[in-house]
């Protein structure tokens, strides 16, 4: 079991630059996640995806966030123009049907110049 | 508003003992409280979960301890070794563990051999 998957590991931009985060879930999991983390703020929940549906997006922070799920294997979370203040390490998370548990990916480390 | 409040910051323990980090919460409607515990480079895993009809669950070295009427859960760590230096995070969410995990702000826990 390859667990959830992103890429990629480390990105660094410069301002007004286009980011694009990518996601995997695991195989049969339907729900996903994207989690922002900053020493500040902590672990912040931005978009939920239910059957490739968004479910929730009251965490995204502003229009320039904004975030995909094609199909069952994929989800991207694309930020347009990022800013300095983006600069964090994004999590994708899923979970399978009615199951308790949200397993995490390893992150994705941006850092914008 | 931040709706669970985690102490403390950091946490030094020695080899052998008891850790234990709190959380507060301020909505009632909640009804599921997991802590997660990351490791450095890695994605928050599940470690343990409570639901409030019981005040007690314990899983091997790990035991959470609810008290519903003062809105607080806290996790124990007894015996606690090197390995488990790691930062830890409480959470909370409505809707049983279905709903979306509101985070505290994390614990970084560190066992001294």
């Amino acid at each position: 079991d390859a667990g959830v998957i992103q890429s990629p590991r480390h990105e660094v931009t410069e301002m007004g630059q286009e980011v694009t985060l990518r996601c995997k879930p695991i195989s049969g999991h339907n729900s996903l996640f994207w989690y922002r983390q900053t020493m500040m703020r902590g672990l912040e929940l931005l978009i939920y995806f239910n059957n490739n549906v968004p479910i929730d997006d009251s965490g995204m922070p502003e229009d320039r966030f904004s975030a995909k799920m094609p199909n069952a294997s994929f989800s991207t979370l694309k930020i347009q123009p990022s800013e300095p203040r983006d600069s964090a390490v994004y999590f994708c998370a899923s979970r399978f049907g009615g199951a308790d548990e949200q397993f995490f990916g390893p992150g994705t480390r941006l850092t914008v110049l | 508003q931040q709706q669970v409040k985690q102490s403390p910051q950091s946490l030094i323990v020695q080899k052998g003992g008891i850790s234990i980090i709190n959380c507060a919460y301020e909505n009632t409607a909640f009804d599921y409280f997991p802590w997660y515990q990351q490791f450095p480079g890695k994605g928050p895993a599940l470690l343990i979960a409570i639901r409030p009809d019981v005040s007690e669950k314990k899983e091997g070295r790990f035991t959470i301890s609810f008290n519903k009427s003062a809105k607080q859960f806290s996790l124990h760590i007894m015996d606690s070794q090197p390995g488990d230096s790691a930062t830890y995070f409480c959470a909370a969410s409505k809707g049983g563990s279905q709903g979306n995990l509101i985070f505290g702000k994390g614990t970084k826990l560190s066992v001294k051999p």
